[in-house]
């Protein structure tokens, strides 16, 4: 299976702050890539696919890019609502497999 | 609008089967896309178990393989997961999910989640 590996684990940021989350891929996995936003006790959503498309709904300040093994979400201007985890899920190949998470907290 | 409802027993005990049915609103099932499971260990990751495409075609996460079935029950439109031999390893929250045909990690619609404990 693919392994995921997120960094940091974990960050603190001030709202309006710029954060970057980083996704490395244990092989080439093209632009398979999405990301997750999770907040406590409720169910993931999905922000990202295809490792740079925006889903539909999704604020502009959330963006995705990277192919190959390394991709990048980055928030450009951190909200109060984007306090989260953060995970990102490779779909190159079964079994799907997700990074460990990043949770981003508040400064 | 789409929505996914899990349902089942929120204990089980050790070594018996976990059964959970998800249930799908405002959008038929044999219509398209896959159907899936994913689940989360208490204060843990996500972890993908398995997927079913609307024509009928598995997909399992080969770490549970042996155990998983994923099903479908088109006239109530209807996709469910079975996983035997369950251990306390398994206690987790269970959601189920909708995920693109061609994207399989675009996964846009999931149930609110479900916690099964599994202990005697």
């Amino acid at each position: 299976a693919i392994q995921m590996t997120q960094s940091p684990s974990s960050l603190s940021a001030s709202v309006g702050d710029r954060v970057t989350i980083t996704c490395r891929a244990s092989q080439d996995i093209r632009n398979d890539l999405g990301w997750y936003q999770q907040k406590p006790g409720k169910a993931p959503q999905l922000l990202i696919y295809a490792a740079s498309s925006l889903q539909s709904g999704v604020p502009s300040r959330f963006s995705g890019s990277g192919s190959g093994t390394d991709f990048t979400l980055t928030i450009s201007s951190l909200q109060p609502e984007d306090f989260a985890t953060y995970y990102c899920l490779q779909d190159y190949n079964y079994p799907l497999t997700f990074g460990q998470g990043t949770k981003v907290e508040i400064k | 609008q789409v929505q996914l409802q899990e349902s089942g027993p929120g204990l089980v005990k050790p070594s018996e089967t976990l059964s959970l049915t998800c249930t799908v609103s405002g959008y038929s099932i044999i219509s398209g896309y896959y159907w899936g499971w994913i689940r989360q260990p208490p204060g843990k990751g996500l972890e993908w178990i398995g997927s079913l495409s609307h024509s009928g075609t598995t997909y399992y996460n080969p770490s549970l393989n042996s155990r998983i079935t994923i099903s479908v029950d088109t006239s109530k439109n209807q996709f469910s997961l079975k996983l035997t031999s369950v251990t306390a390893a398994d206690t987790a929250v269970y959601y189920c999910a909708r995920a693109d045909a061609l994207t399989a990690g675009k996964i846009d619609y999931w149930g609110q989640g479900t916690l099964v404990t599994v202990s005697s």
